[in-house]
């Protein structure tokens, strides 16, 4: 099956910097969403973009299909901000969404 | 009110209980999905529905069942639980094509001593 890599695995920021999340997929993908698990474990649906770039507010994220690959960025981060980030794709052999591990990210005042 | 809601939110039960997860969706989209979440993990899918006559199983079915009662509802049964079961269950919804954007409820904590 499509293998979901992101990295880093673990990101600590002081509050106001940037930030670069990546997502690697080893195949050509139908849908790719990227979310936000808060302490509380909700997770809040960030991103729809199997292609192309969005932004929504200090966020944006970017896909290049053809190269496989997604980039999250956060700017100007918050304490809010922390938690982990999911990258998630299908692919159009199965239908499913197939998660990455994840990148645990901890904004510090 | 959510779209997607989860009962219970929490949940305490011991070895060889029988547990209920239910999951009910107001988006009115054909698809239902029940994950579960382990520590330092992402998602891996125990099952999914198309619609109301079609239960597939995902990658970690044993020890799982589930019914679909409606478009709206879909419920995550555990026959008989055991520890390693303890996990966060998410519940999640997509329309009909690979290409809309799937949401997920709130979760359940399920904690088996």
């Amino acid at each position: 099956g499509i293998q979901v890599e992101q990295s880093p695995p673990d990101l600590i920021l002081q509050e106001g910097a940037n930030s670069t999340l990546r997502c690697n997929f080893s195949d050509s993908v139908n849908n790719l969403q990227w979310f936000h698990q808060n302490p509380w474990g909700q997770l809040i649906n960030l991103f729809y973009i199997p292609s192309g770039t969005k932004q929504n507010g200090r966020l944006s994220a970017t896909t290049v299909a053809t190269e496989r690959y997604s980039l999250l960025y956060i700017s100007s981060s918050q304490t809010t901000d922390s938690g982990v980030y999911f990258c998630a794709v299908i692919t159009g052999a199965n239908s499913k969404l197939t998660f990455g591990k994840g990148i645990t990210l901890s904004v510090r005042p | 009110d959510a779209d997607v809601t989860q009962t219970p939110r929490n949940r305490i039960t011991k070895t060889g209980k029988r547990i209920m997860l239910e999951c009910s969706q107001t988006k009115g989209h054909d698809r239902m999905y029940w994950y579960r979440q382990d520590p330092g993990l992402g998602l891996r899918l125990i099952y999914y529905s198309f619609d109301v006559k079609d239960i597939n199983k995902g990658e970690i079915s044993d020890g799982y069942s589930v019914s679909r009662q409606a478009q709206a509802k879909f419920s995550l049964s555990l026959e008989s639980a055991i520890p390693n079961q303890t996990a966060l269950y998410f519940c999640a919804t997509r329309g009909t094509s690979d290409y809309n954007e799937q949401f997920f409820g709130p979760g359940t904590r399920l904690t088996v001593l």
